[in-house]
């Protein structure tokens, strides 16, 4: 069946170090969101990219959309205690089916 | 606050027991949806209710069962509990009909033991 790999599973990072979790899929999507989930929480929307090379920034936050539409990353530049928790990518493959979601990266903030 | 409510938020319970999980989306979504999230994993899609019909279903167990009501609040049904169905059950309501259209926004959970 579909799937999207999401990779690493955990990272582990000084405040201040970058962070990077990518997303591949067996086959094209049609969009992909990314959730953030903090401990103890629930998944909270960050954004959707629906175009093919797509990249957009939040603050140190940057997405990118593969030019296939098979993969994502997101990126954070010089990670800070408040962005700690889980990533989730997911996409579908057609806006009509069911998001197919990735396993999630759990940012660690090393004391 | 997402706008989603989830009751109750913590449920504790005996093996073969039954218990109700409840969800009101969004005002103004008419799609509801179910995940269970086992400790420390991802999100397992359980099924999709859009408008009062069955829109989606995912990996949901015989055992369990969902509807959603006229007032769009839906309900999940979860039957002759075993331990391993011990887990995080969230709901999420989004406007649209796809379940791959736009964002979904997810309730705080309810926390399912079965002890």
């Amino acid at each position: 069946g579909q799937q999207v790999m999401q990779i690493p599973q955990y990272q582990h990072v000084q405040e201040g170090e970058d962070f990077t979790t990518y997303c591949n899929s067996s086959t094209t999507l049609s969009n992909i969101q990314w959730y953030k989930q903090r401990p103890g929480g629930h998944p909270v929307f960050l954004i959707q990219l629906v175009k093919s090379g797509e990249v957009k920034k939040q603050k140190r936050l940057t997405f990118q959309f593969g030019e296939a539409k098979k993969n994502s990353s997101l990126h954070i530049t010089a990670t800070q205690t408040t962005d700690v928790g889980t990533y989730f990518c997911a996409g579908p493959l057609d806006s009509n089916y069911q998001l197919i979601w990735g396993a999630g990266t759990k940012l660690i903030i090393k004391p | 606050d997402s706008g989603v409510t989830q009751t109750p938020k913590h449920l504790i319970t005996a093996t073969g027991q039954r218990v109700t999980l409840r969800c009101s989306p969004r005002s103004g979504d008419l799609s509801v949806y179910w995940y269970q999230q086992s400790l420390d994993q991802g999100l397992q899609f359980l099924i999709q209710y859009y408008n009062g019909e069955e829109r989606a279903k995912g990996n949901i167990l015989e055992r369990f069962s969902a509807q959603q009501f006229p007032d769009l609040h839906s309900e999940l049904n979860l039957s002759s509990l075993e331990l391993g169905d011990s887990a995080l059950y969230f709901c999420a309501s989004s406007p649209h009909p796809g379940g791959g259209t736009g964002e979904l926004f997810f309730g705080e959970g309810s926390r399912l033991t079965v002890l």
